[in-house]
């Protein structure tokens, strides 16, 4: 059974970097049989992507965040992880993980981490 | 880029049918097939309902049907149940190998 589970800090400091890692069981992200991608949901407001990382190291990222964004894999702990830069109060919201059901970024996110919420506070 | 464009809610009740639209551009929804819904209850994790415009999940109720027109996507409920009430979230491929979701929408059953 697929199952995603985050792990990171729930408060940052402004200006300093968000770190969130998503381990993978029940699948090996190393099977190169799916994308893998970080959402986000500010509070009161919709589902943001923000990229996609596939076992090889590529990566895909929303326009906006790319210069503050860096997705990475380590496939021989089977997760993978966000890092985003110079955080600000607009950056707080609940952050989530989740699967491309298949290996490219046309597909949609069939199995999602149970959501971290991060702050971004002094 | 710009959000696709959800009503911001929208109701009925129970038994009737209700559909939601998602308009995007030429860029994205109305470039490629590859439009996915996703049902948000609070506190839960989003769940796929509807991916590549029509095709369903395995053991994702045929109440939810999805379709496409041009530029706008639609999400259209069927005997609507208590239990669907919630947020309603359109998510596309784009032009620039990147995905975009919808604004979204919420749906109360009345």
């Amino acid at each position: 059974q697929l199952q995603l589970q985050q792990s990171g800090p729930g408060l940052v400091k402004p200006s300093e970097t968000l770190s969130l890692t998503c381990t993978v069981s029940g699948d090996s992200i190393s099977s190169g049989s799916y994308y893998w991608g970080w959402i986000r949901q500010p509070p009161g407001k919709g589902l943001e992507w923000i990229g996609t990382i596939y076992y090889s190291g590529t990566t895909y990222y929303d326009p906006s965040l790319e210069s503050r964004v860096t997705i990475s894999v380590d496939t021989s702990k089977n997760q993978f992880s966000l890092n985003l830069s110079s955080v600000i109060a607009a950056d707080t919201a609940v952050y989530y993980c989740a699967r491309q059901m298949c290996s490219s970024n046309t597909c949609p996110f069939d199995f999602w981490g149970q959501g971290t919420l991060v702050t971004v506070s002094s | 880029q710009s959000a696709l464009t959800q009503p911001a809610s929208v109701s009925g009740s129970p038994g009737q049918s209700i559909t939601i639209s998602c308009t995007g551009t030429t860029s994205d929804i109305g470039g490629y097939d590859y439009v996915s819904w996703y049902q948000h209850h609070p506190g839960k994790a989003p769940k796929l309902i509807i991916y590549n415009v029509s095709n369903r999940p395995s053991g994702v109720s045929n109440r939810f049907s999805g379709s496409k027109s041009a530029n706008t996507a639609s999400l259209t409920v069927s005997g609507l149940q208590a239990e669907d009430e919630g947020d309603y979230y359109c998510l596309s491929f784009t032009r620039s190998y990147t995905l975009i979701f919808g604004g979204g929408t919420k749906l109360t059953v009345l």
